[in-house]
């Protein structure tokens, strides 16, 4: 089955303690990307990537990391996490092949930091 | 830069009576336009996507949206509302020169009544 998958699905943490979030697609898709959901403002995108060693920022990448050394993998990772990351995350991919193509998203992780 | 404008935050109807949920955007170009659902506890599910061609869209679930290029708008439409239908409801914009680039508005939630 095609699909993009997140690990964990919920995260509670502290202050400051580095995490990792994984993402992997089992769809050949060059295109990766991280958002953040926050009640009323919709999804803004953190990072994304448009292939294997290629990764851009998105509008909110303030406090994150991304790597992409495989092609079906894209961890976020939050080095010292903070309160204002408390959040819904949603990582997304797509193909690049033949121009614009509808991103596929994830079941998302809902991470706390106290 | 693009932008979504979901005006209505919160919208309730009465199961079996029609919804429409609206859309505005900015874009420089034709845009790619899409509507996606996110049930509570759920990831996100494509409704439908407009890319080119007629501006009146089908979708799943037997939701549909117009593209109205005069009015900057993409609202969905549904002539009979169900209970299961009761979600938070994301439009965005994707813009093709932008590395698959995808900006969402702030979602609607909707509630139905039974």
């Amino acid at each position: 089955e095609a699909q993009v998958t997140q690990n964990p699905r919920y995260l509670i943490t502290v202050t400051g303690k580095k995490l990792t979030v994984t993402c992997s697609q089992n769809m050949n898709h060059e295109y990766m990307s991280w958002y953040r959901q926050d009640p009323g403002l919709g999804l803004r995108q953190i990072y994304y990537s448009m292939n294997v060693e290629v990764t851009d920022k998105g509008d909110v990448p303030e406090g994150y990391k991304v790597s992409r050394k495989e092609k079906r993998n894209f961890p976020l990772i939050l080095e010292s996490p903070s309160p204002n990351q408390t959040s819904l995350y949603f990582c997304a991919s797509s193909s690049l092949a033949g121009g614009y193509n509808e991103q596929f998203f994830g079941p998302g992780t809902r991470l706390t930091v106290l | 830069a693009q932008s979504v404008t979901q005006p209505d935050i919160h919208i309730t109807v009465s199961e079996g009576a029609s919804l429409e949920l609206r859309c505005n955007y900015s874009y420089g170009a034709t845009p790619y336009l899409f509507w996606y659902v996110q049930s509570p506890g759920q990831g996100l599910q494509l409704l439908l996507k407009y890319f080119s061609g007629d501006t009146l869209v089908q979708g799943i679930k037997g939701f549909e949206a117009e593209f109205k290029r005069s009015q900057s708008s993409f609202n969905l439409r549904k002539p009979s509302v169900h209970w299961s239908d009761a979600a938070e409801y994301f439009c965005a914009v994707g813009a093709h020169n932008a590395g698959n680039m995808l900006t969402f508005g702030g979602g609607t939630r909707l509630m139905v009544k039974p």
